[in-house]
């Protein structure tokens, strides 16, 4: 299985809401990542989870915030986002996050964010 | 510092010809190579990777790339191309002391019946 799960598929919320992006990996990979993309556009890397510790985190404003769980679980908690924030965010996992493995990563379909 | 350049937004192909998407990298130690495709409202598949070993990397759906260290290059290939290829195509890089990977601005692949 080389699923990665992610809900809500679409979400909509005011700037004043507080929302939950939730990311399910069973593949037993011990790295997770948060990105962020907009249309057309490369993913932008905000957070890294290894061993189910934050290991990156690539000066993402407060209004976000990561919760890894467990080795399978990752969330992202949105509070008081602004309507730049509207994008898709991607999670991905892989076997690994560094070192010379070179592990490819396995991405979710999204969640599509639109701030309002 | 690692980077990646991907110079064509984009490609345009016929049907049954042969397609090349390219990608150029910068890295300070060895680099880790990555192709992914991303299908519209989808997240990104991955397709191939070089990491050390032969210099062409045969991946899924048929593709292929060639890692040429002299010219810092890593280039997308298919023999022959189907109009289901159509989709963004993105190359990454990973150096090998860093647990970043950084994508290339994409490069989008039409293959015309």
């Amino acid at each position: 299985d080389t699923e990665v799960t992610q809900t809500p598929k679409h979400l909509v919320m005011g700037m004043t809401n507080k929302k939950s992006l939730k990311c399910e990996q069973h593949m037993g990979h011990r790295a997770m990542y948060w990105y962020k993309q907009k249309a057309k556009k490369p993913p932008e890397l905000m957070f890294v989870y290894s061993y189910e510790k934050l290991s990156i985190n690539e000066s993402v404003p407060s209004r976000f915030s990561p919760e890894c769980p467990n080795s399978s679980l990752l969330n992202l908690h949105l509070h008081a986002l602004q309507p730049e924030d509207s994008a898709l965010y991607l999670c991905a996992s892989s076997q690994g996050s560094g070192g010379t493995e070179g592990y490819e990563q396995y991405f979710g379909p999204g969640t599509r964010l639109t701030v309002t | 510092a690692q980077s990646v350049a991907q110079p064509e937004d984009q490609v345009n192909v016929a049907e049954g010809n042969p397609l090349t998407v390219k990608c150029t990298y910068s890295v300070s130690g060895n680099p880790y190579l990555f192709w992914y495709v991303q299908y519209p409202n989808r997240g990104l598949q991955f397709l191939l990777k070089y990491i050390t070993g032969d210099n062409l990397v045969k991946g899924s759906y048929g593709f292929e790339a060639e890692f040429n260290k002299s010219q810092t290059s890593f280039h997308l290939k298919k023999p022959s191309a189907l109009v289901s290829d159509s989709a963004l195509y993105f190359c990454a890089v990973r150096d090998g002391g860093y647990q970043k990977v950084t994508f290339g601005t994409g490069t989008k692949l039409q293959v015309i019946p």
